[in-house]
């Protein structure tokens, strides 16, 4: 089992919709969870982190953490063609290493 | 946001021959790096952590022969991948990180590597 699994899409929705994308992790020792935004053939950039359970808004973009399920969840409202990239998740080991997800290709049409 | 510059951004070699990746961080001292391996339509995958100073910490399954690392400055760090080999093709990226800020750590615009 890996330890952070990732629906890989590809999603495609129209501008304006609210998307959610979605992790599960298997190890309930984990505490960071970060989500990424990526373009292609460029570095990840961090989007936002949440430490432990609860949610944190930052603009259009909300993450959600729930250790109960071990589920990660960003929401991003009003999506814009901009928001097309893909997304990873990731949890930290111990040292700062982190652990990605597969990530998620999302398509914003216009 | 921090900057972290990685060069070249994309590099087409050889057979046999090495290749020296750069990773820069260009406004902070990285006591940390990070290097990372992506195939396409996959995750990231840590292959290495260095540290200002000290020899680098493999991740399991990564030769640490064939990728050499090295930290030599809290602002610049190296990736060489020694008599590369068409399986050797991938995306590589780096990430820095100040020390104890691991979560918050910059990532290069990453280098793409292609062996012939």
């Amino acid at each position: 089992q890996k330890e952070v699994e990732q629906d890989p899409g590809p999603l495609s929705v129209p501008e304006g919709a609210i998307v959610s994308l979605n992790c599960t992790y298997s190890n309930s020792a984990f505490q960071y969870f970060m989500w990424y935004r990526q373009y292609s053939r460029k570095g990840p950039e961090l989007l936002m982190y949440t430490y432990s359970s609860g949610n944190k808004e930052d603009g259009r973009f909300t993450a959600q953490v729930d250790k109960s399920s071990k589920y990660i969840s960003l929401f991003i409202r009003d999506s814009q063609p901009s928001d097309s990239a893909t997304y990873l998740c990731a949890t930290a080991r111990e040292g700062g290493k982190l652990i990605f997800g597969q990530g998620t290709e999302l398509s914003v049409k216009p | 946001g921090a900057v972290v510059s990685q060069h070249p951004s994309w590099v087409i070699c050889k057979s046999g021959t090495s290749v020296k990746i750069e990773c820069r961080s260009l406004d902070f001292q990285a006591t940390t790096m990070f290097w990372y391996r992506q195939f396409p339509k996959q995750s990231l995958m840590l292959m290495a952590t260095s540290n200002e100073g000290s020899k680098a910490t493999y991740e399991q399954g990564v030769e640490k022969d064939k990728f050499l690392i090295n930290h030599a400055s809290l602002t610049l760090s190296t990736l060489t991948v020694t008599s590369a080999h068409p399986e050797d093709s991938s995306f590589y990226i780096c990430s820095a990180a100040d020390t104890g800020r691991f979560i918050e750590a910059f990532f290069g615009q990453g280098t793409r590597l292609t062996v012939v």
